[in-house]
């Protein structure tokens, strides 16, 4: 069981340069989330997924496509990154229902855009 | 809008010393409660969580938290700190039902004198 895992661990961007990351998850979880964390800012919810075929927003959408094609994967796009996207990227998952609202996080990917 | 409060940025305690961290939350509803500790270049582990019951949970690593209702709390404590839990602590609320993701605090930094 690997869990959560997260690809690429690092990537450095150029302004207007396009990229996918890439979260897989082998728990066969229902609910993935896409957070970003900053420095003094905590983690701040992206975009979020209840199933396969089912995104929404969340608290910082701009600038970010997500999509969930598989059940156990949950890719996020940055169509033309800018430097304010420089951040440490996590994806999550859980089960729907009480018993399962424990959120499990990947080991994170690091973007740097110049 | 569902939000979360830890009032210290850093707190620094000697390492034997008891440890206390503040999280205050807001939530329309029965909170969800949790706090995670994230070491540094890591991605986030949970330590306890708090859904219903009794008010005063044990987690991993010897940490306990206690759910009080009337204050909006959910302080971390530890009753003997070791170096190994220097790291970034990190209280966050949620919902029922898994769906929407957590909103997390800001962070407190915990450093440990020797």
């Amino acid at each position: 069981n690997a869990g959560v895992t997260q690809t690429p661990k690092f990537r450095v961007l150029k302004t207007g340069q396009s990229m996918t990351l890439l979260c897989a998850q082998d728990m066969n979880h229902e609910y993935m989330y896409w957070y970003r964390q900053d420095p003094g800012m905590g983690l701040r919810l992206i975009h979020y997924s209840v199933g396969e075929g089912t995104t929404a927003k969340g608290e910082v959408p701009d600038g970010y496509n997500v999509s969930r094609l598989k059940k156990q994967n949950f890719l996020l796009g940055l169509e033309s990154a800018a430097p304010s996207q420089t951040s440490v990227y996590f994806c999550a998952s859980n089960g729907p229902g009480l018993a399962q609202e424990t959120q499990y996080f990947g080991p994170g990917t690091r973007l740097l855009v110049l | 809008a569902q939000s979360v409060t830890q009032p210290d940025i850093h707190i620094t305690v000697s390492e034997g010393a008891s440890l206390e961290l503040r999280c205050n939350y807001s939530y329309g509803a029965t909170p969800y409660l949790f706090w995670y500790v994230q070491s540094p270049g890591q991605g986030l582990q949970l330590l306890l969580k708090y859904f219903s019951g009794d008010t005063l949970v044990q987690g991993i690593k010897g940490f306990e938290a206690e759910f009080k209702r009337s204050q909006s709390s959910f302080n971390l404590r530890k009753p003997s700190v070791h170096w190994s839990d220097a790291a970034e602590y990190f209280c966050a609320v949620g919902g029922g039902g898994g769906a929407d993701g957590l909103t997390f605090g800001k962070g407190t930094h915990l450093i440990i004198q020797p």
